[in-house]
């Protein structure tokens, strides 16, 4: 069963202005979720999860359990976010499911 | 240490190979995970170690694919007989034991099998 739907796969913005990348997940419990990104020639790394309610690199990402999505935000996207971005939800740590991704293009 | 490192980082092989890839994790992480990703996919999940007992294994782990963490330390991932189908990008990550703990990938092992 797929836990983690990323629909879009492509997303171009202009630099400056708003990104919102999407995810939904499946999973009944207590999810935990996460956002992953991948710079060109880069390994897969952390961007930020949801437990630490935290912006990274002026992202943000809100837990919705009634809609069960995790949307990834950005008010003003800069060229350096140009990226592949994998939403990803763990099961207590034993696994991580990830999303197909979003490769995210940032236009000057 | 600098992070989760993974040999070789590119492998040809003939169908009907055998290929063994090698896996280091962060030093002080039980947890060791390996993923495969195929082109225009997210890492799918193969099996994870907790230091070195197997604790889970996908069923897109055939019985070609055999992976050992010996001492809990590094992990290898064995394929037998290759086909053409396990050509992918093989993906290591480590971690630590906790809830919400963040995983640290390796830049992973291109397999092409011609």
């Amino acid at each position: 069963a797929q836990r983690v739907t990323q629909p879009e796969k492509l997303l171009s913005v202009f630099k400056g202005a708003p990104v919102e990348l999407k995810c939904n997940y499946s999973y009944s419990g207590s999810p935990e979720l996460f956002w992953y990104v991948q710079y060109s020639r880069q390994r897969l790394q952390l961007l930020l999860r949801h437990i630490s309610r935290e912006s990274i690199k002026g992202f943000t990402a809100d837990l919705n359990k009634g809609e069960t999505s995790f949307h990834l935000k950005k008010p003003f996207a800069q060229e350096e976010d140009s990226a592949m971005y994998y939403c990803a939800l763990s099961l207590f740590g034993n696994q991580f499911y990830f999303g197909t991704g979003t490769s995210l293009t940032v236009i000057p | 240490d600098t992070g989760v490192s993974q040999d070789p980082r590119h492998k040809i092989t003939k169908r009907g190979q055998n290929v063994t890839f090698r896996c280091d994790p962060i030093s002080e992480h039980n947890r060791l995970y390996w993923y495969r990703q195929t082109l225009g996919q997210g890492p799918e999940f193969l099996t994870y170690f907790q230091n070195e007992a197997q604790l889970e294994k996908s069923r897109l782990l055939s019985d070609r694919f055999s992976a050992e963490r010996p001492k809990g330390s590094f992990s290898t991932l064995e394929i037998q007989r290759t086909e053409q189908g396990d050509s992918a990008m093989y993906l290591c990550a480590s971690s630590l034991e906790t809830r919400n703990t963040e995983a640290f990938f390796g830049q992973g092992t291109r397999l092409t099998v011609v």
